[in-house]
């Protein structure tokens, strides 16, 4: 069972306001994904990180923002939340020489 | 990295063996060939991977014909929880310069029915 965790599950929030979506992982990991992924669609990569201080944009342009102070914390922020953020936030992590991510249960965000 | 072609769905009876065929005609030596699936609204799941060997774990086997161009994941005896959309992935080894990200495609939708 892997241990990688995101809050909150589901979100619904007005356009303009700021959102933090929290992802943490207990099991070490130097390296983590944010992936969004809108139903029944393909999942994108927008942010990854290779460790602390470390950050860089994904395969997918985004307007969101992420963080990597600590080992076990990858947030990712959106400053003004608009319609056209409303999708599944995917977090996801891996260690170091191994190709298998493990993935938190996601976050379903609305804006409206 | 080399593009995997895929079937968009696939049915499967509840007890009977599921195979999941994946194209990889551009394949490199160094690639491997990963499997993952997703349940509905979950996060996606680590099932297996090879080089060129047949693999089998606890829950699928993978086979890789002789020219590495295809593979198949074969889950033994489906269950109505394996249904779920079953993405095949290349990507080659993390020594040789790639950055270890996973592309996922559009997958085989497989559905198990009664």
């Amino acid at each position: 069972e892997a241990d990688i965790y995101q809050t909150p599950r589901y979100l619904v929030i007005g356009t303009g306001k700021k959102i933090t979506l929290e992802c943490s992982q207990t099991m070490g990991h130097d390296k983590m994904y944010w992936y969004q992924q809108d139903p029944g669609m393909e999942l994108h990569l927008i942010h990854y990180s290779y460790g602390v201080n470390s950050t860089e944009k994904g395969d997918l342009s985004s307007e969101s923002t992420v963080s990597r102070i600590r080992t076990e914390h990858f947030p990712l922020t959106l400053e003004s939340a608009r319609p056209s953020h409303t999708s599944q936030y995917l977090c996801a992590s891996r260690d170091v020489g191994s190709y298998e991510q493990y993935f938190g249960p996601g976050t379903r965000l609305t804006v409206t | 990295d080399a593009k995997t072609t895929q079937p968009p769905s696939m049915d499967c009876a509840e007890g009977r063996a599921a195979n999941l065929p994946c194209n990889h005609s551009t394949i490199s030596g160094n690639e491997y060939v990963y499997w993952y699936r997703q349940i509905h609204s979950q996060g996606p799941q680590y099932i297996i991977h090879g080089l060129k060997n047949n693999e089998t774990n606890e829950m699928a086997s993978l086979i890789i014909t002789e020219d590495r161009k295809s593979s198949t994941l074969i889950l033994p005896h489906a269950t109505l929880r394996d249904t779920a959309v079953y993405y095949c992935i290349v990507r080659v080894s993390l020594g040789g310069g790639s950055q270890g990200n996973l592309i996922f495609g559009k997958g085989t939708k497989l559905s198990v029915k009664p």
